[in-house]
């Protein structure tokens, strides 16, 4: 079945570096592949998405580019700040029938220190 | 519309009891979903709806759950006979026919004491 792998947490960085959170997917067909992030208590936001391959979905300076060949979604931003500490989920979902529910990785905490 | 709207935020229960959770989609959204997600782990599919029509169940959804989306508008999402692995944050998410986003609430998080 359909299964997203990302890379463990904690990640921890000082503000200003570059963040890279790796994601590859397993699916059937063609899915749209999507970033989330979950900050404390609170529910998931979508981050930005990718419907095809080679698309480059971007969301306030975080960037991310459907690799078909490496079935890969890695997730980057150049400059992280304090605010983005936060679990970042990567995942996928089909449009096809039987396909539509979204598939999560198990998350990736991350820390941003001042 | 303000998005995907889940009642209650927060239930504490004690073992045993039953609970119900309520969903409102966004409104012109006719597929709607349940997720669960426990500490420290991604969102777990539970089942869903294509309007009034609940479609697939996952293995995870126990005899003891039971869902529901009478009018094909809001759903409701009912434990029976709680435990403690019960405990858990439950969203709701919708999204339009032939979309693959799906739109995420803040979630209810019970605790089973």
């Amino acid at each position: 079945g359909d299964s997203v792998t990302q890379m463990e947490g904690p990640v921890t960085l000082s503000e200003e570096a570059f963040l890279t959170i790796n994601c590859t997917y397993t699916a059937t067909g063609y899915p749209s592949l999507f970033w989330y992030v979950q900050y404390p208590g609170e529910g998931l936001q979508l981050l930005l998405k990718a419907t095809k391959a080679d698309d480059k979905g971007s969301n306030k300076g975080f960037e991310a580019t459907y690799r078909k060949e490496t079935t890969s979604f890695h997730l980057e931003k150049g400059s992280v700040q304090v605010s983005d500490s936060a679990v970042y989920f990567c995942a996928l979902s089909r449009s096809d029938p039987g396909g539509f529910k979204t598939i999560f990785g198990a998350g990736t905490r991350l820390f941003v220190k001042a | 519309d303000t998005g995907v709207s889940q009642d209650p935020r927060h239930k504490i229960t004690k073992r045993g009891q039953n609970v119900t959770f309520r969903c409102d989609p966004i409104s012109e959204h006719n597929r709607l979903y349940w997720y669960r997600q426990t500490l420290g782990q991604g969102p777990e599919f539970l089942t869903y709806f294509q309007n009034e029509a609940q479609l697939e169940k996952s293995r995870l959804l126990s005899d003891r759950f039971s869902a529901e989306r009478p009018k094909g508008s809001f759903s409701t999402l009912e434990i029976q006979r709680t435990e403690q692995g019960d405990s858990a944050m439950y969203l709701c998410a919708s999204s339009i026919m032939g979309d693959t986003e799906a739109f995420f609430g803040q979630g209810t998080r019970l605790t089973v004491v």
